[in-house]
């Protein structure tokens, strides 16, 4: 089965600053690259996607950006606002029909 | 509203007391999934389901059931509850099985005594 990672595990940042999270993945076969954004006590929602013919998309503040060669793609915020704290997951879609997501990345934004 | 709803939100029970966590969607989804949350373990998948009567293990499928009579319902069960399942559970609908966003519900955090 696919195996996810993701770096780093936490992360604090100075509100105005930008943050990148990686997330690495087995599954050569996989083609579809959603990041989801958890707030403390909410559900986990999607914020970007990508997929396996664009190598990078953009969304306001945030961004996508693919490395299918090296199986990873990173998640970046820019201009970080204290709204951004969260936790966020990468959940690339592999090869079967079961999902797989990151264990998670917590973002503070220090005023 | 487009939603996918869960109950109960809150549960405290005894081991060995079944009890069965709903879910239901109202966006016409074939893909439904259950999940448990744990600190430092993300999001780990239980059961899913591609279509009605289409049921199929995830990650950590011991101790759960589930079962998909109609489209919109996807009921979680645990026949006898253990101290280890205590955790937050999402239920989770998607489109299809592949390439689509998934819609979380609101969450069940689960207490076994």
């Amino acid at each position: 089965g696919e195996n996810v990672e993701q770096h780093p595990s936490t992360l604090s940042v100075q509100e105005g600053d930008s943050a990148v999270i990686k997330c690495t993945y087995s599954d050569s076969a996989s083609n579809y690259f959603p990041w989801y954004k958890q707030e403390l006590g909410k559900r986990p929602q999607l914020i970007i996607d990508i997929r396996s013919n664009v190598g990078e998309k953009k969304d306001q503040r945030i961004a996508v950006t693919l490395n299918k060669t090296a199986k990873h793609f990173s998640l970046h915020i820019t201009e970080t606002q204290p709204e951004d704290s969260a936790v966020y997951f990468c959940a690339p879609e592999g090869y079967g029909q079961n999902f797989v997501f990151g264990p998670g990345t917590r973002l503070s934004v220090l005023p | 509203e487009a939603q996918v709803t869960q109950n109960p939100r809150y549960l405290i029970t005894v081991t060995g007391k079944k009890l069965t966590v709903t879910c239901s969607q109202n966006m016409n989804h074939e893909y439904m999934s259950w999940y448990r949350q744990d600190p430092g373990l993300g999001l780990r998948q239980i059961y899913y389901s591609m279509n009605v009567e289409v049921t199929d293990k995830g990650d950590v499928p011991e101790g759960y059931k589930v079962s998909r009579k109609e489209k919109r319902n996807f009921p979680l069960i645990l026949e006898s509850p253990s101290p280890n399942q205590t955790s937050l559970y999402f239920c989770a609908s998607m489109r299809s099985q592949r390439g689509e966003t998934q819609y979380f519900g609101p969450g069940t955090r689960l207490l076994v005594l």
